[in-house]
C-alpha cells in the first residue's frame, strides 16, 4: 500500500548543482502537483499534471521543469539550484481535478542547496 | 491574490480539547480543507466542509466556519498523544488542487 513515494528523503546541493526529485504513485491517478513549503509559510505549486504528457505552470515555477511521461512518475528537476530553492518538496497526486477529491501526498524532500 | 494564516504552534494537555484557528483572504472559496501530517509522513486529508455549511462533525473532530469573518477552526474533542501532527487548513475555489491554498501547518503539541 506505498500510495505516494519521493526520493530522496533529504538532500543538500551545492550552488549550480541539478539534481531530480523522483515522485511515483501506484494508484493510477491522472493529476499529480508538486509544491514547496518554505520556513513559516503555506505550500506554494510548483508545477502540477491532469495527465501523462500534460504539464502546466503553477504559481512558483520558475528554476523547475518537470515530465510526465508515464501515469505513474512526475519527476521535479532542477537545473542550477540556488539557496533560495532551500525548501521542503511534497508530491501529490488525486483521482480527478475535483476540488472534493482527497489529495495524497509523498512524505517530502528536504533539500538544503548552499 | 490569497492567503490563508495560521498561528505556527499549540501546546495541550492529553485529554483538553485542541482549538486549530485558520484565517483566509478569498471571499469566494468554495471548499476549505483540514489536512493532518505525522511525523515522517505525507498530508493526509481529515476532513472538508462547503461553504454553505457553518458545521461539520466527525467523531471528535468539529469544524467550524465563520463565512463572514473568514474564520475556520479545527476543534479535536478528548486530544491524545497520538493527535501530535501539523495540521493544514487549505482552501480553494473550486476546479481542482491546482487552485488550492495551503496555510502554514500550526503543529500541535499534546502533553502527556
Amino acid at each position: 500500500n506505498a500510495g505516494v513515494t519521493q526520493t530522496p528523503k533529504f538532500r543538500i546541493l551545492k550552488i549550480g548543482q541539478s539534481m531530480t526529485l523522483q515522485c511515483t504513485q501506484d494508484m493510477n491517478h491522472n493529476y499529480m502537483y508538486w509544491y514547496r513549503q518554505d520556513p513559516g509559510m503555506g505550500l506554494k505549486l510548483i508545477y502540477y499534471s491532469v495527465g501523462a504528457g500534460i504539464t502546466d505552470k503553477g504559481e512558483v515555477p520558475n528554476g523547475y521543469n518537470v515530465s510526465r511521461s508515464t501515469t505513474e512518475d512526475f519527476p521535479l528537476r532542477l537545473e542550477l539550484a540556488a539557496p533560495s530553492q532551500t525548501s521542503v518538496y511534497f508530491c501529490a497526486s488525486s483521482d480527478t481535478g475535483v476540488s472534493t477529491t482527497e489529495a495524497f501526498f509523498g512524505q517530502g524532500t528536504r533539500l538544503t542547496v548552499v | 491574490g490569497e492567503d490563508v494564516e495560521q498561528s505556527l504552534f499549540l501546546s495541550v494537555r492529553e485529554g483538553d480539547s485542541s482549538v486549530i484557528n485558520c484565517t483566509y483572504t478569498d471571499s469566494s472559496s468554495t471548499y476549505l480543507y483540514w489536512y493532518k501530517q505525522e511525523p515522517g509522513a505525507g498530508l493526509q486529508l481529515l476532513t472538508y466542509i462547503f461553504s454553505n455549511m457553518d458545521m461539520k462533525q466527525d467523531q471528535r473532530l468539529t469544524v467550524l466556519l465563520n463565512k463572514k469573518d473568514k474564520h475556520l477552526s479545527l476543534r479535536i474533542a478528548d486530544t491524545q498523544t497520538g493527535d501530535s501532527a501539523i495540521y493544514f487548513c487549505a482552501e480553494s475555489i473550486g476546479g481542482g488542487y491546482q487552485k488550492v491554498t495551503f496555510g502554514t501547518g500550526t503543529k500541535l503539541q499534546v502533553i502527556p
